[in-house]
């Protein structure tokens, strides 16, 4: 069973780079079938997805318009973990951020899709001086 | 990008009652993209319908999703105490591809 340990400080100061890990244990980050999420919430923006990672044979990341440029999700192997780097951050970043898994499933039309099965508990983080 | 209306905002309903949740898609998408989540009070959102219509395990089968192109909705029928939540739809797709959810309806007593 996957399961997903979240680290990281809960308080940033404005202009800094928010940095979260979240490690994961019953899984190997380099799953062929596995995709890695990092999604925050917010009262004023609700569920926001950020960017994933995952592995094909070799490494691909998907990110958010709203944060692209900003953002950079990386997988270390080594420490079988997956990390969140937001730079530049304001107040407008405060929220609930969450680390997810998910595994490829097959659909209707013969596409694969991916569905958030596992959620970290949340990292609170405030952008604040 | 593809905008989630999720409606109503707020349903109130007792226990024992059906509950019809609605979820409009700005562009017609295809069901296997399109899934449910719940979340209760201070915690992660639990992936609860995948695909349109496939129930997550531990869900019963009170919850039931149902719809394609652009209407979906969550059925959740005899209510229990525990039921009562904030429900959450979500697609993948558009260009480039993400996930976007919906604003949320909250299901309370």
């Amino acid at each position: 069973q996957v399961q997903l340990q979240q680290s990281g400080p809960g308080l940033v100061k404005p202009s800094q780079t928010l940095s979260l890990t979240c490690a994961i244990s019953g899984a190997s980050v380099s799953d062929n079938s596995a995709a890695w999420d990092w999604i925050r919430q917010s009262p004023s923006r609700g569920l926001e997805w950020l960017g994933r990672t995952f592995y094909r044979s070799q490494w691909y990341n998907e990110y958010a318009l709203s944060v692209k440029g900003r953002i950079t999700i990386h997988a270390d192997t080594s420490k079988n973990q997956f990390s969140l780097l937001l730079d530049s951050v304001t107040p407008e970043d405060t929220a609930v951020y969450y680390c997810t898994s998910s595994m490829a499933v097959p659909g209707l039309d013969h596409l694969f899709y991916y569905y958030m099965d596992v959620w970290g508990k949340g990292t609170t983080v405030t952008v604040s001086s | 990008e593809i905008v989630l209306t999720q409606s109503p905002g707020t349903l109130s309903l007792s226990p024992g009652e059906r509950a019809t949740l609605s979820c409009r898609t700005s562009q017609t998408i295809s069901s296997s993209s399109l899934a449910w989540y719940q979340q209760k009070p201070g915690q992660a959102p639990r992936l609860l319908i995948s695909g349109a219509s496939s129930r997550a395990t531990g869900f019963p089968d009170r919850f039931i999703g149902s719809g394609s192109g652009t209407d979906f909705t969550l059925t959740i029928n005899r209510l229990e105490p525990e039921d009562f939540a904030v429900y959450y739809c979500q697609q993948y797709g558009g260009s480039p591809p993400g996930y976007t959810f919906g604003q949320g309806t909250r299901l309370e007593i």
